[in-house]
């Protein structure tokens, strides 16, 4: 089966950093790819691990841990336009089969 | 730089309807996939398309809808008599490299 949890709600002040965990239950295991999603709006590609480690791309970082079945987005100085939901997802390794997560809404406030 | 475009952005139909979803995907990549979110939920993930053919659906996927790739361009999405329950927002995407870029949607509402 498959299962990935985030949590659901985080709120942050601008300026700030902000950790947004994902944990997965998975039968298998190819990439765990990170998106941000504005209301009404398509998700908007991120990151992406398949190895262990921190990969930074400019005020946005991704870490993966495999053995642990975790990783972590990392927001780096918040500005009010990064108030979105952000969603974790698996792809299997067998097809392209992308399992996502329920996302979590974070709210930057001023 | 180079995007997904969809069309239509809205389409409204009657239950038991055909409708079909238009997709083009980024020119150079190679895997396309097919997702559905309704409203307040999360992504969930239809079908994913390589090398003319579908490569992995779910279960939501059922005799209901099928994909064609009819030319060097165009990725279609087609549910053959809609259901109230199909009402979503409807993600085509496509993949090339590491990355996964997702079109803007198409937002069905059946009546």
């Amino acid at each position: 089966g498959q299962n990935i949890d985030q949590p659901t709600e985080m709120t942050a002040t601008e300026g700030a950093i902000v950790q947004i965990n994902c944990t997965y239950q998975t039968s298998g295991f190819n990439g765990l790819f990170w998106y941000q999603q504005h209301a009404g709006e398509a998700p908007t590609f991120l990151s992406y691990n398949v190895l262990d480690g921190l990969e930074e791309k400019g005020r946005f970082s991704s870490f993966l841990s495999r053995s642990k079945g975790y990783s972590y987005l990392l927001l780096k100085e918040l500005q009010m336009k990064d108030s979105a939901s952000y969603l974790c997802a698996v792809r299997d390794p067998y097809g392209q089969n992308f399992v996502f997560g329920p996302g979590t809404r974070l709210s930057v406030l001023p | 730089e180079p995007e997904v475009t969809q069309t239509p952005s809205h389409q409204v139909t009657q239950m038991g309807q055909e409708v079909i979803l238009r997709c083009v995907p980024i020119s150079n990549h190679l895997y396309f996939y097919w997702y559905r979110q309704i409203l307040g939920q999360k992504v969930e993930f239809l079908v994913s398309f390589y090398n003319n053919e579908i490569s992995e659906k779910s279960e939501i996927f059922d005799d209901q809808f099928s994909v064609e790739r009819p030319d060097g361009s165009n990725f279609t999405l087609k549910i053959r008599s809609t259901k109230l329950e199909d009402s979503a927002m409807y993600f085509c995407a496509s993949q090339g490299g590491t990355g996964q870029f997702f079109g803007p949607g198409t937002r069905l509402t059946v009546l």
